[in-house]
């Protein structure tokens, strides 16, 4: 059962344009929201988070929505740079019940940002 | 500020054997999660560990255990390892249920 779902294996967009990521849930218990990106040889590293209590979050050139009705969120990347080259994984948390600090992954996007 | 890290970072095992994988947890946080990443596909939860205690599991067998020390430090032991067991066993730790900073991983393959 798959409860974070992104559907796009990957992305190709070129440099300076915007990289739009998109992830889907079903469990409507999440209740908050990260976004995560991966190197070849790395851990995952924190990018941005959003709570179910808000529709978007902004951090520079990277801005997380949210659709609560939809169980759908975004991340968007402007301008995409080569650098942003890498996986990129949805994850979801419960914060508030007994699933306290567990994230729940989507499969990951490769998207890779041509100069 | 050393972040999280991870020992070893490869290891090759035979199937039926034990491993012990080891974390020691970003400076000040208190709480240790373990997953599980296949290739091609997202980390998957193990267990957490908060104040020595194992306080969630995810869907892993008995053969995966852990531990946590009064340091916060943190194994992971699988036995009786099975072909596909093999995958990257990341280690996360984080002071509030929000932002887990991940190590490098350890990569098993088990032959």
């Amino acid at each position: 059962d798959q409860q974070v779902k992104q559907n796009s294996p990957s992305l190709s967009v070129q440099e300076g344009r915007i990289s739009i990521l998109n992830c889907d849930y079903t469990n409507s218990m999440f209740d908050y929201f990260l976004w995560y990106k991966k190197y070849p040889a790395e851990g995952p590293t924190f990018l941005i988070s959003i709570s179910s209590i808000k529709d978007k979050n902004e951090d520079g050139r990277f801005t997380v929505f949210l659709n609560k009705s939809a169980k759908h969120l975004s991340l968007h990347i402007v301008p995409s740079q080569p650098g942003d080259s890498a996986v990129y994984f949805c994850a979801a948390s419960n914060a508030g019940g007994t699933s306290y600090g567990k994230l729940t992954f989507g499969q990951g996007t490769i998207l890779t940002v041509h100069p | 500020d050393a972040g999280v890290t991870q020992s070893p970072t490869h290891l090759i095992k035979t199937r039926g054997q034990q491993v012990t994988l080891r974390c020691s947890p970003k400076s000040g946080h208190d709480t240790v999660s373990w997953y599980q990443q296949a290739l091609g596909q997202g980390p998957q939860f193990i267990f957490q560990y908060y104040e020595e205690e194992e306080r969630q599991r995810g869907n892993f067998p008995d053969r995966f255990s852990g531990h946590q020390f009064p340091n916060y430090s943190s194994e992971l032991n699988v036995n009786a390892l099975l072909l596909g067991d093999s995958a990257l066993y990341l280690c996360a730790s984080s002071l509030s249920s929000y932002e887990a900073f991940f190590g490098q991983g350890t990569r098993l393959t088990v032959v």
